[in-house]
């Protein structure tokens, strides 16, 4: 079946340090790609998506590009701030669905 | 807007006992899920509403029921807790269409002693 598989955390950074979290999936078909963030005691929310291959979702710095052949979906961001410090989530949505289906999370910790 | 609305934020159960977890919406959106949150398993999903009426289950639906008489509410019902359903729940809605974002509730953290 689909699935998420993304990068162990937690993930301990400096300010202003270079960010990559990995993110891979199997799917059958075309599925939209989701990076979703939760910060202390909130629910998720959306970071940015990207639902054709070549893609690239951006928002607050994040950036994630869709690539079909290598099946990931890698979230970058070039220098970050303590106020990143969150759990980010990696999901798809299968195509002609309603199903979600989420990574493990990866915990980003971010030192002044 | 409020959004997505879950009631209790915590709640604390003795095994056997049943209660409802609230979930409200006021974006009149379709689609209505539940998930539970465990540590090293991300969110995995229990049941889902694509309108009123209708519902279906997710990846771990055993011990749970919903149901879905209006658009804006989804409770989710457990009838017996057990210790296994210790968990964070989530609650999310989107509108039509399976690439749109969902929409997160705040959550509810439930023990089962």
């Amino acid at each position: 079946g689909d699935s998420v598989t993304q990068m162990e955390g937690p993930v301990t950074l400096s300010e202003e340090a270079f960010l990559t979290i990995n993110c891979t999936y199997t799917a059958t078909g075309y599925p939209s790609l989701f990076w979703y963030v939760q910060y202390p005691g909130e629910g998720l929310q959306l970071l940015l998506k990207a639902t054709k291959a070549d893609d690239k979702g951006s928002n607050k710095g994040f950036e994630a590009t869709y690539r079909k052949e290598t099946t990931s979906f890698h979230l970058e961001k070039g220098s970050v701030q303590v106020s990143d410090s969150a759990v980010y989530f990696c999901a798809l949505s299968a195509s002609g669905t309603y199903k979600y289906i989420f990574g493990t999370g990866t915990r980003l910790k971010v030192l002044a | 807007n409020a959004g997505v609305t879950q009631t209790p934020k915590f709640q604390v159960l003795k095994t056997g006992q049943s209660m409802t977890l609230q979930c409200a919406q006021d974006m009149n959106h379709e689609y209505m899920s539940w998930y539970r949150q465990d540590p090293g398993m991300g969110l995995r999903l229990i049941h889902y509403s694509v309108g009123a009426g209708i519902t279906d289950q997710g990846e771990v639906p055993n011990g749970y029921n919903v149901s879905r008489s209006t658009t804006e509410d989804f409770p989710l019902r457990l009838l017996s807790a057990a210790p296994s359903q210790t968990s964070v729940y989530f609650c999310a809605s989107s509108s039509r269409g399976t690439n749109e974002k969902l929409f997160f509730g705040s959550g509810t953290q439930l023990s089962v002693l």
